[in-house]
């Protein structure tokens, strides 16, 4: 069973729309944490944000903002007045206990971010 | 403070050939990752070091893949020999240590194309 869902695969929108990209996430355990990266073209993953399991406050940073639901198991991320520089693609990830006695990501497959001018 | 630097950005060869990717983690970093995004995916972890030490390399393809982090500061990944469908970017990332609210960080890639 997939452990993070982005249902939407590419959205694009035109520029100062706001946008919501989604994240739905599977786990068993009661303690974990939730993250989001940007992958501009460039390459490199940019940490976002990190939201642990027991803390369902909303977040604001700027233009960003986190909506953490646990009933619903969601953590979608919401982009006031979009800019082109916000075109990239954004990956949420899941940190999960492994057998092996240690943690790592599971990352949803992204959403693909166009901002049109 | 650097990030986390990887060479070389690209690398095209030909199947059956080898390869090797170096990393070199955030100063202070005790955990360092190695990951495989095949285009239109999510990073897909292939192993994972503490210090010099492997705690996790249950997802990597033993048979062809190796890697090493001999003085627990920078790391090699190598693939010998390559196949068609090991064409992806090559991430490798690091975090202070390995707990679940660790934050891991990336570095840029490293671009492979095996025709």
């Amino acid at each position: 069973a997939q452990k993070v869902t982005q249902a939407q695969t590419e959205i694009s929108v035109v520029e100062k729309e706001d946008v919501t990209l989604d994240c739905v996430y599977e786990t068993r355990d009661t303690t974990y944490y939730l993250f989001w990266y940007k992958q501009p073209p460039s390459g490199e993953l940019v940490f976002l944000i990190r939201r642990n399991s027991f803390d369902e406050q909303n977040e604001i940073s700027g233009r960003y903002s986190w909506n953490f639901q646990k009933s619903t198991s969601s953590f979608n991320f919401t982009i006031t007045a979009s800019q082109v520089v916000d075109s990239a693609v954004y990956f949420c990830a899941l940190s999960e206990y492994t057998t092996s006695g240690t943690y790592k990501y599971i990352f949803g497959t992204g959403t693909r971010l166009k901002v049109l001018a | 403070e650097a990030g986390v630097a990887q060479s070389p950005r690209y690398k095209i060869i030909e199947k059956r050939q080898s390869v090797a990717f170096w990393c070199n983690p955030i100063s202070g970093h005790a955990t360092l990752y190695w990951y495989q995004q095949i285009l239109g995916q999510g990073p897909k972890l292939l192993i994972q070091f503490q210090n010099n030490g492997v705690v996790d390399d249950s997802q990597l393809p033993k048979d062809r893949f190796s890697a090493e982090r001999l003085k627990g500061v920078d790391s090699t990944l190598k693939i010998q020999p390559a196949k068609l469908e090991d064409s992806a970017v090559y991430l490798c990332a690091s975090s202070l240590n390995r707990a679940p609210k660790e934050t891991q960080y990336f570095g840029p890639g490293t671009r492979l194309l095996v025709l």
